[in-house]
């Protein structure tokens, strides 16, 4: 059974760097037919996808978001990090991990981690 | 605002049947093979409910169908539980190069 485990900072001040770890278990973040994603959600609203990365290290990212964020992996590690700077109270949320079981554009997020919350705030 | 439309609320009794519509345009769920619904219960993840506008994962039950019609989808939920009470989201693909959700609903079971 595949696990994601999100884990970071739970604060962080406006103007700085939002960095976040999702560590995965349970399978390989190496294999070529998965992507990696970040999705959050801001308290009490909708979801909202920030970007995703291929096992070869091909990234896409929200358009919204573009140049705020970057999408790492550390295959060694078997973990995918996010950053996200510079960070406002807007970026106050449940950021998720979560994995693609095939290529972009007509794919789903089919195993998610629990998820992990940053407020943004001085 | 979302790009993908959906009802704020819903609600029924339990054992009826409730939809809940997704709404996009030509390019997003009208270009896009495929809608995806998930369920998130209160203080959890999401969880993928239908995959590819139709399909169940593995240890969904068939109470749970999704359809897909021109830019827009529906998940439908027959025999409604107290436990379906929980968030609803669409998701597609948008030509703008994004994935994109709906703004979810909100199913109550009365």
């Amino acid at each position: 059974q595949l696990y994601l485990q999100e884990s970071g900072p739970g604060l962080v001040k406006p103007s700085e760097t939002l960095s976040l770890t999702c560590t995965v278990s349970g399978g390989s973040i190496n294999s070529p037919s998965y992507l990696w994603g970040w999705v959050r959600q801001p308290p009490g609203k909708g979801l909202e996808w920030i970007g995703s990365i291929y096992s070869r290290g091909g990234t896409y990212y929200n358009p919204s978001l573009k140049g705020r964020v970057t999408i790492t992996l550390d295959t060694s590690r078997n973990q995918v990090s996010l950053r996200m700077r510079p960070v406002t109270a807007e970026d106050t949320a449940v950021y998720y991990c979560a994995r693609h079981p095939r290529p972009l554009p007509v794919t789903h997020f089919d195993f998610w981690g629990r998820g992990t919350l940053v407020a943004v705030s001085s | 605002q979302s790009v993908l439309t959906q009802p704020p609320s819903v609600s029924g009794a339990p054992g009826q049947r409730v939809t809940i519509s997704c709404t996009g345009s030509s390019s997003n769920i009208g270009a896009s093979s495929y809608v995806h619904w998930y369920q998130q219960l209160p203080g959890t993840a999401p969880k993928l409910l239908i995959y590819d506008n139709t399909n169940r994962p593995s240890g969904v039950p068939d109470r749970f169908s999704g359809s897909k019609s021109g830019t827009s989808a529906s998940l439908a939920i027959t025999g409604l539980q107290a436990e379906d009470e929980a968030d609803y989201y669409c998701q597609s693909y948008d030509s703008s190069l994004s994935v994109v959700f709906g703004g979810g609903t909100k199913l109550t079971v009365l």
